[in-house]
């Protein structure tokens, strides 16, 4: 069992629509991060929250520490958002990553 | 400033050979991680340094090893490869008093033949 689940594995969405992606955990966990991997591998980090919600452009992450539930949201898609979108979380000296959500984002 | 540098960039093995992967972080972060990530799945922990010494391991086997060296830069030895070791390594840094906070590298690929 993974410590780190995602969904959807694989989303299309059309230029323009709202998406969401969701990561659940079962760890005790300090922070919780959302990454970005493009083609080639290439990790930037968006986000790391231990609480609350986060805005950065069209990007939002929001946390339920008690549901231990995650979100990321992109507002006004685009294609340039095609990306693979990695959940992690840290548990102890430990991160735990999910599978990743591979996101195209058609014009 | 400098992001966190990994080198090389591809590297081309034969099963029983070694692999050394290179990592340096940020200027002033003394934590360094390393990750695989395997064809198909998701990134895996596989060791972290900080100031010098191992602080923890994930669940690989001891031909994975490494070291960090004064200046905080890093090695990451995989001995005698095996071709399941085929995978993009990542390496990340953060700061000492920060330990959440990650930046990572472009990887290095590496392929055993």
């Amino acid at each position: 069992k993974n410590e780190v689940e995602q969904s959807p594995q694989n989303l299309t969405a059309q230029e323009g629509e709202f998406i969401t992606i969701n990561c659940s955990y079962s760890v005790g966990i300090s922070a919780l991060h959302w990454l970005q991997q493009h083609p080639g591998g290439g990790i930037v980090s968006l986000f790391m929250l231990s609480s609350g919600k986060k805005k950065h452009g069209r990007l939002i992450a929001t946390i339920n520490i008690q549901e231990k539930h995650s979100s990321l949201h992109i507002t006004a898609s685009h294609p340039r958002d095609s990306a693979v979108y990695i959940c992690a979380v840290r548990g102890g000296n430990q991160f735990y990553f999910g599978t990743g959500t591979s996101l195209t984002v058609i014009p | 400033e400098a992001g966190v540098t990994q080198s090389p960039t591809h590297l081309i093995k034969t099963r029983g050979q070694q692999a050394t992967l290179r990592c340096s972080p940020i200027s002033g972060h003394t934590s360094v991680y390393w990750y695989q990530q395997a064809l198909g799945l998701g990134l895996q922990f596989l060791l972290w340094y900080d100031e010098g010494e191992e602080r923890n391991r994930g669940n690989f086997p001891p031909r994975f090893s490494g070291r960090q060296f004064p200046n905080y830069s890093s090695e990451l030895n995989v001995n005698a490869l095996e071709l399941e070791d085929s995978a993009l390594y990542l390496c990340a840094g953060g700061p000492r008093l920060a330990k959440n906070i990650q930046y990572f590298g472009a990887g290095t690929r590496l392929s055993v033949l």
